[in-house]
């Protein structure tokens, strides 16, 4: 299946600061999603993107869809503590979905 | 309207035992997908079911994995024989059909599963 690319691995920031993530793929795919992970639980939906060049917004929260359909980007702007997590994209294209390796954000008070 | 549900959230099991982990996916999603996750690590892809159909197991060893989801209940993946290895956690995350315009998967809080 095809590979996504998850950048950056870590990061860690102060309190206040916008954070920015990226995914890309050598594939495309039709819909990307990005989900946060907190420890010991279950991945949660944050942001669905359906369309090439879209840019959705959820809270602090921004995604956009690349428009070759191979990339994808969220930002989080005034990061707060409880930011602090594992965030996945995942791309999807028909019934086949693959994650990225996640990036672990740490946010310094 | 429950959320997807998996148990047990906690396995322990010995070398050489059976692990039995079960998902029963939202309310009107026909489709599963069971991830594993090792710690510190993302989730990796085992195998994608419909009702009564394993439409993608290309993530599953072929040896000792098997996945199943009967036309009544829930979604079950079974280990044979553990391994110390197979310690992980197994998320599952179900959809919607894919005739409908929407691509989330929905997932639930994992079996964490120890092997002694």
């Amino acid at each position: 299946g095809q590979q996504l690319n998850q950048s950056p691995q870590s990061m860690f920031i102060q309190e206040g600061e916008d954070v920015s993530m990226n995914c890309t793929s050598s594939s495309i795919f039709n819909t990307w999603l990005w989900y946060k992970q907190d420890p010991g639980e279950g991945p949660v939906l944050l942001i669905a993107l359906y369309k090439a060049g879209e840019l959705t917004s959820n809270g602090r929260l921004t995604a956009q869809f690349g428009i070759t359909r191979k990339d994808s980007f969220l930002n989080i702007s005034a990061s707060i503590p409880s930011d602090v997590g594992i965030y996945f994209c995942a791309g999807r294209e028909n019934n086949d979905m693959r994650f990225g390796a996640g990036t672990r954000l740490t946010v310094k008070p | 309207n429950a959320g997807v549900m998996q148990n047990p959230r906690h396995l322990v099991r010995r070398r050489g035992q059976e692990a039995r982990l079960r998902c029963s996916p939202m309310k009107g999603h026909s489709h599963v997908y069971w991830y594993r996750q090792l710690p510190e690590e993302g989730l990796k892809f085992m195998v994608y079911l419909q009702k009564e159909n394993i439409i993608d197991e290309s993530g599953m060893p072929k040896e000792r994995f098997s996945a199943e989801f009967p036309k009544e209940g829930p979604s079950i993946l079974r280990i044979q024989q553990v391994v110390r290895g197979d310690s992980a956690a197994y998320f599952c995350a179900s959809s919607r059909s894919a005739g409908f315009n929407t691509g989330e998967l929905f997932f639930g809080e994992g079996s964490r599963l120890t092997v002694l």
